[in-house]
């Protein structure tokens, strides 16, 4: 199985700042990557597909990039509703993993 | 466009289950469906996926003892779940993509599923 290395696993930050969120893939997955935001209790929310695509609706300070096994998800300006925990998934080959996640914290 | 799951709850070891996830607003058939889970305190795992052209694949983790289908009739996404264990304990959530996979925009509530004696 394609194991997904997610960095770091928590961080903490303030209202405005950029904030950078890694995946590494243990082999190559093209940009067969998403990005998804989960508030505690809820259901994932799809924020970025194919690595770089934004999903309709998304804001948009939160980017994606990277191919083959490094990806980054990128808030520009953190907001208060940005506080939660974000996770990587790939889809390049079954079974599709998520990384384990990363908490963004209020500094 | 709605995903309600259905179906959790306390169940023994061994035991079985069947969740539900009724859909309104689109149809089933032809979609990218999955099942994700999480456990307490922890991260999300993929259970299972259903792909547009019906192929299905399962975590090592439930291979054998969890399928997945869906209800035409219904319009609605199942996870039978066998031979349930302990480590099975988590909160299911179902999801939607397209007919071609853009990730899964479409996500229910959650059903909680807990086994225990």
């Amino acid at each position: 199985a394609i194991q997904m290395t997610q960095s770091p696993s928590s961080l903490s930050a303030s209202v405005g700042d950029r904030v950078t969120i890694t995946c590494r893939a243990s082999q190559g997955i093209r940009n067969d990557l998403g990005w998804y935001q989960q508030e505690p209790g809820k259901a994932p929310r799809l924020l970025i597909y194919a690595a770089s695509n934004l999903q309709s609706g998304v804001p948009s300070r939160f980017s994606g990039s990277g191919s083959g096994t490094d990806f980054t998800l990128t808030i520009s300006s953190l907001q208060p509703e940005d506080f939660t925990t974000y996770y990587c998934l790939q889809h390049y080959t079954y079974p599709w993993t998520f990384g384990q996640g990363t908490k963004v914290e209020i500094k | 466009v709605r995903l309600v799951e259905s179906g959790g709850g306390l169940i023994q070891p061994g035991g079985s289950l069947r969740l539900s996830c009724a859909v309104s607003g689109f149809t089933v058939s032809g979609n990218y469906m999955t099942w994700v889970r999480q456990a307490p305190g922890e991260g999300l795992e993929c259970v299972s996926v259903i792909y547009s052209d019906d192929t299905k694949y399962y975590a090592d983790s439930v291979q054998g003892r969890f399928t997945i289908s869906r209800d035409i009739s219904r319009n609605t996404l199942y996870l039978q779940m066998n031979n349930l264990r302990a480590e099975d304990t988590a909160v299911y959530f179902c999801g939607s993509s397209g007919f071609y996979y853009r990730g899964f925009d479409l996500w229910g509530q959650g059903t909680m599923v807990t086994v225990s004696s």
